[in-house]
This record gives structure tokens, sequence and C-alpha cells, in this order.
């Protein structure tokens, strides 16, 4: 099973700063890896696929970069809606499919 | 896009059969190139596969659950269905269900999920 590690845990930042999420495979997915964000009481929703794709209606201020075991979810200036957690999730080596265990990212 | 809605009783007994279905609402469950996929995620913690299913009835699940796990579908009321045996308070979680492309096996969308706690 491919182990997904997330860095940091929790994020604090200013609305308008710049944030950037880590994500880190136990083994290479190439760039078959995912990101979600999730809100309080709500699903998760598909932000990034591919590594760098961004899902419909996802604004241009997330961007996915990365490839084999590195992974990072950049937010550019980051708004009051995108205070939540955040998951990644690798597809290349499956069952299972694996998620990071999430990075809160907070005022 | 697909719809999805989770429904199922929300409280079950240790040893007992958890049941959920997922309704699926704005199109067919028999499209070709998809998948139909249970997420769990207890509270507080992240998220864990469960297993997914194919139209056709091929299923997949994770190793951990596999001896434990069903996922079936019902074509004609669009549905598919989870069943996980011999609870214990450790399945306590909300559930959901969400669809994955073939060959992508990225979830989108999700349901709302819901809770499921499993206590005497």
């Amino acid at each position: 099973e491919i182990v997904m590690t997330q860095s940091p845990a929790a994020l604090s930042v200013s609305p308008g700063e710049r944030a950037t999420l880590s994500c880190r495979a136990s083994q290479s997915v190439r760039t078959n890896l995912a990101w979600y964000q999730q809100k309080p009481g709500q699903a998760p929703r598909l932000l990034i696929y591919s590594a760098s794709t961004r899902a419909t209606g996802i604004p241009a201020r997330f961007s996915g970069s990365g490839s084999g075991t590195e992974f990072s979810l950049t937010i550019s200036s980051l708004q009051s809606d995108d205070f939540a957690v955040y998951y990644c999730q690798q597809y290349h080596d499956w069952p299972p499919m694996t998620f990071g265990q999430g990075t809160k990212v907070e005022i | 896009q697909v719809q999805l809605l989770e429904s199922g009783p929300g409280l079950v007994k240790p040893s007992q059969t958890l049941s959920l279905t997922c309704t699926v609402f704005g199109g067919s469950i028999s499209r070709a190139g998809y998948y139909w996929n249970w997420i769990r995620q207890p509270a507080g913690k992240g998220l864990e596969w469960i297993g997914r299913i194919y139209i056709s009835g091929s299923t997949e699940y994770n190793p951990s659950l596999k001896s434990r796990v069903t996922i079936s579908v019902d074509r004609a009321k669009n549905q598919f269905s989870l069943k996980l045996s011999s609870v214990t308070a450790a399945d306590t979680a909300v559930y959901y269900c969400a669809t994955s492309p073939d060959l992508a096996n990225w979830f989108d969308p999700w349901g709302q999920g819901t809770l499921v706690t499993v206590s005497s």
C-alpha cells in the first residue's frame, strides 16, 4: 500500500497570503495524484487531478505541481472561503487508493 | 453532473451488518466508463477508500476490509449499496459514496455523506 504523508498538519495564514501544502508518496505515483478541499460538515470537493489539472469550476488561484513522490498544492492568495482541510490522494497503485492525513489551513 | 445521496440506518449494533445505499440522480448508473465508490471518514480523521463497483458488477475492495465488505448495484433503481459485516466501534464514521472515471480514479462528485455509529 502506498502511504501518503502531508505536511504540515496545520498551516496558519492570513487572507491574501500564499499557502503551499506538501504531499509525499512512499513510492512513485507518477502524476496520478488528486487534491481535495473539505470544509466542516461537507464532503470533499475535487480541486486538482493528474497532479496539476484543475477540476471544472476551480479558481485559478489553486495550482498543483510535482511528480513521482513529491507534490504541492499552492493557493496563491488565500480568500476566506479557502480555509479548510486539504487532502491528497494517489490513484497510481491500487487497491487501495490512499489519501494523506490532511492539512488544515486556518486563519 | 450526477448527484449522489446516501441513505441507511444511522445506528448499528456491534457484530451486526452495516447497510447503506447510494442513489444516483441526474444520470444513469449504467453509463459506461464510471465506477461507483464507497469511502469513509471517522470523526476528526482522514479518508479511507472502501471499494468500488462497475456496472458490469465487477468489484474491487480495500484489502484491509475485503473480508467484510460487499458492494452491489441495482440498475433498475439507479442505486448501489454497501454491506459491511461484523462491525465494531472502529467502523463508526461518515460514509460517502462517490463516482470515479475509468482509468482515472479520482473521486468526483461525492454524496453529502451519512454518519453511521456502531453502538449497543
